[in-house]
């Protein structure tokens, strides 16, 4: 089992380019996410699935759009590219139960510079 | 505001010691709270979950314990060995918040031989 897969792995953008960060899980999990890390500022919550077909804001998601292919694809467009969006992207997925834990697993990350 | 803490924010030990990490909250209403590694320019790797009525998981050399009531977590290692050094940070899923992890900053753990 490859797990959480991302890519690219590193990407730079010029100002006002757009990009899609594709992400795959091959465990079956029904809850998928986007999460960014910046120095200081620690992981903070892009976009969420709870499941195939639903998608919500987390905390940062403006400048963002997310798309739930299907069960096991999960997808971050930047429309728009701003060197504010320079951050280190990391996809997860879980089995979410309400009444059980919700045990996060990560993927690699992409690292992407907006110039 | 819901927020966790991790104190502190760098440790350094040598090869051989046991230590502890701190993780702190806010709010005593979690579902679950959650250890991870993460090697430098790598992904995060799940260590440990710990669910609101547990109150400690172990793996191998690692236990992790939670206390609601003082709102606070602690990640013991035992017998460090270089090969552990990387940051840990915690993460705490609050009630009321179904799916988001709240994140600490982190403790950058260095084991020198």
């Amino acid at each position: 089992n490859a797990g959480v897969t991302q890519t690219p792995k590193f990407q730079v953008l010029k100002t006002g380019q757009s990009m899609t960060l594709q992400c795959a899980q091959d465990m079956n999990h029904n809850s998928m996410y986007w999460y960014r890390q910046d120095p200081g500022m620690g992981l903070r919550l892009i976009y969420y699935s709870a499941s195939e077909g639903t998608t919500d804001k987390g905390e940062v998601p403006n400048g963002y759009n997310v798309s739930r292919l299907n069960k096991r694809e999960f997808s971050l467009r930047l429309e728009s590219a701003a060197p504010s969006q320079t951050s280190v992207y990391f996809c997860a997925s879980s089995f979410f139960d309400r009444g059980l834990g919700n045990e996060q697993f990560f993927g690699p990350g992409t690292r992407l510079t907006v110039l | 505001k819901q927020e966790v803490t991790q104190i502190p924010a760098a440790l350094s030990v040598p090869e051989g010691e046991n230590l502890v990490l701190n993780c702190s909250f806010t709010d005593s209403a979690i579902y679950n709270l959650q250890w991870f590694r993460q090697d430098p320019g790598k992904g995060l790797t799940s260590l440990l979950l710990i669910q609101s009525s547990q109150r400690e998981q172990t793996s191998g050399r690692l236990n992790a314990s939670l206390d609601k009531s003082s709102g606070r977590s602690t990640l013991y290692i035992a017998a460090s060995q270089p090969g552990d050094s990387a940051t840990y940070l915690c993460a705490v899923r609050f009630g009321g918040s179904n799916y988001k992890l709240t994140f600490g900053k982190g403790t950058l753990l260095t084991v020198n031989p």
